[in-house]
């Protein structure tokens, strides 16, 4: 079976702290996104990285900036956190092809005071 | 630039009754289109997908869906549900040649009554 896991289930931070979220995947898969999860609004794309090294901006990655050293591990970075970032954010990842299936990680809820 | 309406926000059925959810999506091709759903306090789980052939799709737990292209749409479907269907249901698209990107829509939330 596929695992994508998250580093955190819950978070709390304070405004202006920077904050790293981790997910780690262990089916060799190219390609890792991240998303958050707002209420009404679905899942909207971060980021995602299709290589090591390699990142790609989504539909909303102001405030946003990711990390992807290693093919398994894909890291969310919160520079300077802001109350407008609390939310739901998933991880998934899959292989490059249209048709194929994104695996999704359990989630971190983030709460930014 | 694609997208994926789902009209139903919450929908209440009671245990034992069938289920539509509906999903409509915007795009030129011919799409994949993915239906997740996402139990309390958990990930996505992939419930089915469509990406060619039979245009009615077989999933896991029961469900199906169909793609009409004549209508821009994918409803999934459930001819009875279970209390454990609880959840919140995404619909998803994607475009071919686009690096697996997934379009969601806004997703639908199922309460089941007893």
């Amino acid at each position: 079976d596929v695992k994508v896991t998250q580093s955190s289930r819950y978070l709390v931070k304070r405004t202006g702290e920077k904050v790293f979220l981790e997910c780690v995947q262990d089916m060799d898969h190219e390609n890792m996104f991240w998303y958050r999860q707002d209420p009404g609004l679905g899942l909207r794309l971060i980021y995602f990285s299709y290589d090591v090294k390699m990142k790609e901006k989504g539909d909303i990655p102001e405030g946003y900036s990711v990390s992807r050293e290693k093919k398994e591990r894909f890291s969310l970075i919160l520079e300077s956190a802001s109350t407008n970032q609390t939310s739901m954010y998933l991880c998934a990842s899959s292989f490059p092809e249209g048709s194929e299936t994104q695996y999704f990680g359990p989630g971190t809820r983030l709460l930014v005071l | 630039a694609q997208s994926v309406t789902q009209p139903d926000i919450h929908i209440t059925v009671s245990e034992g009754a069938s289920l539509e959810l509906r999903c409509n999506y915007s795009y030129g091709a011919t799409p994949y289109l993915f239906w997740y759903v996402q139990s309390p306090g958990q990930g996505l789980q992939l419930l089915l997908k469509y990406f060619s052939g039979d245009t009615l799709v077989q999933g896991i737990k029961g469900f199906e869906a169909e793609f009409k292209r004549s209508q821009s749409s994918f409803n999934l479907r459930k001819p009875s549900v279970h209390w454990s269907d609880a959840a919140e249901y995404f619909c998803a698209v994607a475009e071919d040649n686009a690096g697996n990107m997934l379009t969601f829509g806004g997703g639908t939330r199922l309460m089941v009554k007893p």
